[in-house]
Parts: structure tokens; sequence; C-alpha cells
């Protein structure tokens, strides 16, 4: 069964500094992953997602994530935070009877200026 | 124009009362989905459901059940309510549910409260 893992349930970073929020996943075929962010009182957006073409995916706001089959990984990074990064975000790996999407527990991203 | 939409934003009611979720997407999507997210923010798939198929997550209670008038819309019905239905519920739809990379999107979500 597909699962996902996300390491550290709060990540806080300074303006400028690298974001990295960790994700491994679990999956008995090749997976398709997904970064959702979650800002207040709000729904999910798509950051990326990874459907087995290029392996380094980039998104929207200046963020990328690499697939590491080795490393059953898929970590979501952003060079230079911005204040506006604060939000909480969620790996997800479509289960294998592609129905549903299984998400992480989420991390949630504080930026200190 | 809002691409998924869900009313109402918030839902305040007793337990024991019968209650309704409206969601309904404008994208031309097959497929629609409910999730809810709990107080810790964990999410987890309800319902997936196009105009073929329903299927239900196994640990959902069969007081909850979605009702689809037409391919636009996916309504959540929940009868009898407890105080942890007490949640977030997120509706969603995809394309047509069956490509493994096809992007779900959201609606903003009903933040349930039973008293």
């Amino acid at each position: 069964a597909q699962s996902v893992t996300q390491l550290g349930s709060h990540v806080s970073v300074s303006e400028g500094a690298l974001v990295l929020l960790r994700c491994n996943y679990s999956s008995s075929v090749p997976p398709y992953l997904f970064w959702y962010v979650q800002y207040p009182n709000q729904g999910l957006q798509l950051l990326l997602k990874y459907t087995s073409a290029a392996t380094l995916v980039k998104g929207i706001n200046g963020f990328e994530a690499e697939f590491k089959k080795s490393e059953t990984s898929f970590h979501l990074t952003k060079p230079s935070a911005h204040m506006s990064d604060a939000a909480e975000y969620f790996c997800a790996v479509r289960n294998q009877a592609g129905t549903a999407l299984i998400f992480g527990k989420g991390t949630t991203l504080s930026v200190s200026s | 124009d809002t691409a998924v939409s869900q009313t109402p934003k918030y839902l305040v009611t007793q337990m024991g009362n019968d209650k309704s979720i409206k969601c309904e997407q404008n994208l031309g999507h097959d497929t629609m989905y409910w999730y809810k997210q709990d107080s810790k923010k964990f999410l987890k798939i309800m319902f997936s459901y196009n105009n073929k198929e329903l299927i239900i997550n196994e640990t959902v209670p069969n007081r909850f059940s979605p009702k689809s008038p037409d391919k636009a819309h996916l309504n959540l019905h929940i009868n009898s309510l407890e105080l942890g239905d007490s949640a977030v519920y997120f509706c969603a739809s995809s394309q047509d549910g069956t490509s493994g990379g096809e992007t779900q999107y959201f609606g903003p979500g009903t933040r349930l409260l039973v008293l």
C-alpha cells in the first residue's frame, strides 16, 4: 500500500534562508507524487507534481522537488524563503487504485524576519 | 470564477442533527472527491465519485453519504451528527480520476463544528 512520511511537523527558517521540507514515500508501483500548500483557513493548492517524467520538478512560487527512487524521497526545496511562504505543506502519493491521494501529516513552515 | 466551491464555509450545529454540504466544480471534470481534515490537520479521503462509480473509504461511517445530482455537483449528507464529526471537509475534483498524475483541485473547505 502507498504511504508518505513527512519528517518534521514544524520547520522554522529565516527570511532568505533555504527551505527544505522532507517527504519519503512507500509504493509498490511507480508513484505519482504531489506537494500541496495550505494557507491559513484556505483550501489546498498544488505546488508541483512528479509523474515519471523529469526527476527534478519545478513548481510555483520558486519551489522545486527532486524525485530520488533510490532514497524513496521527494523533498521540497526553495532557495530563499519569503514571509509569504509561511503555511502548511502536504506531500501526497496517488493510491494504487488511482482513486485518491494519500497525504502525509503535513509540515508547518514558519518564516521569521 | 472559483473552480471548486463549497457552501457553507462554516457550519455550527447540534449533536444529532442532519446536515448537508454542497460542492460545485466548473472545470468540466468527471471525478469528484470528499476529504476530511481533522484537528491535527491530517487529510483523509472519504469518497471518490464519477458518473460510473462511487468508491467509499471503508472507515467512513454510513451516516455519511455523497449525492451527485449531476457531474458538476457532489454534495455530502451527514446524518445524526456526532462530536467527532467536527472537522474541515474539502471537496476536490479531477479530470477523469483514472490518470495517476492528474491534478486534484480543492475547494476552500467547510468548517463543521458539532456542539
